[in-house]
């Protein structure tokens, strides 16, 4: 079965740093989403691309973050200088259609900040 | 901003019992779609409901779409260890910006 596939599982970084957060979507999907969890909190919404430009994106999404599909085949998140706050699980998803059907959650990246 | 409430936070039940939580919006929605995130897990799609009054059903859940597309509900009839986990309604809204609920964890004890 297809699957969203997210690398690295557990990313470690120094304050300040910057990271890249990788995915490889569904490949015949079209649409593809950056969520976040903080620990014990909902899924917050981060930002969709769709035909090579951001979509829609939330208040989350500052200048400190930038999403990319370098290849036709990955979808990065880049946050640029690390914050102790972006310590949080980052899912990535992809959807054939736009946000009214299915959306597949990849397995996530435990990013945190120290 | 838009936001969906979800309620209840929490829920603990006895096995067999059965659970609902709940999704609210003060604006119309255009579509409802519920997630069910196992612990440590990510969320994975349960359904998606359209139109307004929609009811749906996969075995021992029931999903409900409010006749004012503003709410919605999931109902699961007695419940089992495996329906452990935190369930989602995600929702478009009208703005297109996409809008996870707060979540609802169920505990199940056996």
């Amino acid at each position: 079965e297809p699957e969203v596939t997210q690398t690295p599982s557990h990313q470690v970084t120094q304050m300040g740093q910057e990271v890249i957060l990788r995915c490889v979507p569904i490949s015949n999907h079209l649409y593809f989403y950056w969520y976040r969890q903080i620990l014990g909190q909902k899924v917050e919404f981060l930002v969709s691309f769709y035909n090579n430009e951001i979509s829609e994106k939330s208040e989350i999404f500052d200048d400190q973050f930038s999403v990319e599909r370098p290849d036709g085949s990955n979808f990065t998140l880049k946050i640029r200088s690390t914050k102790l706050e972006d310590s949080a699980m980052y899912f990535c998803a992809s959807g054939a259609a736009p946000m009214n059907t299915e959306a597949f959650f990849g397995q996530g990246t435990r990013l945190t900040v120290v | 901003g838009q936001q969906v409430m979800q309620i209840p936070q929490y829920q603990h039940v006895q096995e067999g019992e059965d659970f609902t939580t709940y999704c609210n919006s003060s604006t119309t929605l255009s579509n409802i779609q519920w997630y069910k995130q196992r612990p440590g897990g990510h969320p994975v799609f349960l359904i998606q409901l359209v139109k307004s009054g929609e009811v749906k059903k996969q075995k021992r859940l029931t999903f409900q779409f409010g006749e004012a597309k503003k709410n919605s509900s999931l109902h699961i009839t007695a419940t089992q260890t495996t329906d452990v986990g935190t369930y989602f309604c995600l929702s478009s809204g009208n703005t297109g910006k996409l809008i996870f609920g707060q979540g609802t964890t169920l505990q199940v004890k056996p």
